[in-house]
């Protein structure tokens, strides 16, 4: 199973800010990863899969970048509902893994 | 807009199986593939299968010999069970409708289900 790694475990950020995520993987692969949002208390919401291709309705603040074993979520100017928790998950191999998460947290 | 709703036991004794159901409305489950993921409190998401119509179903291995997925087309529901449970499968289970790739695009609001005689 590939093992997913991010970081940092909380990014503590202000409003209007950004916010760069990272997801490491302990194998190499193109674009196979996607990145998901949860808030407290409810399932999480896809964001971006193919790396970089934004899921319907994702506003263009977030965007994903990466290849071979490193990844890039960034939230170009954090707006209050964005504050939550995120995963990144990879596709590449069967089972399909996530990260621990990221908490993205008001600072 | 498709929704999708779990339902099953919320406990479970352990040794016995998990049970849960998921209804899909708003769209026809035949033609996309449908997932399980599971999430222990605090910590994170783990796949735990994934079946596509009543054709092909693949299964973590971390679970598989415990694992059955079903779909009821009659019905438009799809459904997990996962035999002699401990304490390990408390968690939030959720449904997912997936694009064709891996990646879950749908989820129902997740259901708890507890582990515990």
């Amino acid at each position: 199973e590939i093992v997913m790694t991010q970081s940092p475990a909380t990014l503590s950020v202000s409003p209007g800010e950004r916010a760069t995520l990272s997801c490491r993987t302990s194998q190499s692969f193109s674009s196979n990863l996607a990145w998901y949002q949860q808030k407290p208390g409810q399932a999480p919401r896809l964001l971006i899969y193919g790396a970089s291709t934004r899921a319907t309705g994702i506003p263009a603040r977030f965007s994903g970048s990466g290849s071979g074993t490193e990844f890039t979520l960034t939230i170009s100017s954090l707006q209050s509902e964005d504050f939550a928790v995120y995963h990144c998950q990879q596709y590449n191999n069967w089972p399909p893994s996530f990260g621990q998460g990221t908490k993205v947290e008001i600072k | 807009q498709v929704q999708l709703q779990e339902s099953g036991p919320g406990l479970v004794k352990p040794s016995e199986t998990l049970s849960l159901t998921c209804t899909v409305s708003g769209g026809s489950i035949s033609s996309y593939y449908w997932s399980w993921i599971r999430q222990p409190a605090g910590k994170g998401l783990e796949w735990i299968g994934r079946i596509y119509s009543t054709v092909s179903s693949n299964y973590n291995p971390s679970l598989r010999s415990r694992v059955i997925m079903s779909v009821d087309m009659s019905k438009n529901q799809f459904s997990l069970n996962l035999t002699s449970v401990t304490a390990a499968d408390t968690a939030v289970y959720y449904c997912t409708r997936d694009l064709g790739i891996a990646v879950a695009s749908y989820w129902g609001q997740g259901t708890l289900v507890t582990v515990s005689s």
